[in-house]
């Protein structure tokens, strides 16, 4: 069975840092693309940030661009967000998604963290 | 700016029919953009319905099916129940590894 559990989000203020941590099993995860969708509270779903199964190419949204840093270790199938200079809105719940690189779609979903930027 | 649309709102009587549509605001939508969709219930994590336009993904029933139509992206959910209430988001792969939400489509069965 798939899973996919996020960790690591929490209270922030405006400026802080924050790292969200994946943790995975049930599919070989080097094999799979990676991504952060977030989800504001009570917004859509936005696509923040794509990794690579090597961890060799990145890709972000132009809204965390410069700001946030995902990566990955695949000897511990863990999928990481580095988020710095954080804004009141990214405040969100961020999931963690394995894509379907074939088919450039999201496959599984974890169940969410979330992350909030106040003062 | 590329925007992807959906309609905000659609309602649907049970065991009617409903198309949602996807579209982009600078170019028509085809199958080069991979179009997705998926299902969220409040509180809940999305679910993947539909990917590569119109493949269904596991455990997904045949009442819901995914197309092209004209210029847009189209989920197709047929003879509908009270359980597909749900909000719909499409997905487009735009190159470079990027993908864009569309804004979401609030679906009510009544």
């Amino acid at each position: 069975e798939v899973q996919l559990l996020e960790s690591g989000g929490g209270l922030v203020q405006p400026g802080g840092s924050l790292r969200l941590s994946c943790a995975t099993s049930g599919f070989t995860f080097s094999n799979y693309v990676m991504s952060w969708v977030r989800q504001a509270p009570g917004k859509g779903l936005e696509w923040v940030s794509g990794i690579s199964g090597s961890g060799g190419s990145t890709y972000y949204g132009d809204s965390v661009k410069g700001r946030f840093t995902i990566s990955r270790d695949n000897s511990k199938k863990t999928l990481y967000l580095q988020m710095n200079s954080l804004r009141v809105e990214d405040t969100a719940i961020y999931y963690c998604v394995s894509v379907d690189t074939a088919m450039a779609a999201f496959e599984d979903w974890g169940q969410g963290t979330l992350v909030t930027v106040a003062s | 700016q590329t925007v992807v649309t959906q309609e905000p709102s659609f309602s649907v009587s049970p065991g009617g029919t409903v198309t949602l549509t996807c579209g982009l605001n600078s170019d028509s939508v085809s199958p080069s953009y991979y179009p997705s969709w998926y299902q969220q219930t409040p509180g809940q994590a999305p679910r993947t319905l539909i990917y590569n336009t119109k493949t269904r993904s596991s455990g997904v029933p045949d009442r819901f099916s995914g197309s092209i139509l004209g210029n847009k992206a189209a989920l197709t959910i047929t003879g509908a129940q009270a359980d597909d209430e749900s909000d719909y988001y499409c997905v487009l792969y735009m190159g470079s590894g990027t993908m864009m939400f569309g804004g979401g489509t609030k679906l009510t069965v009544l």
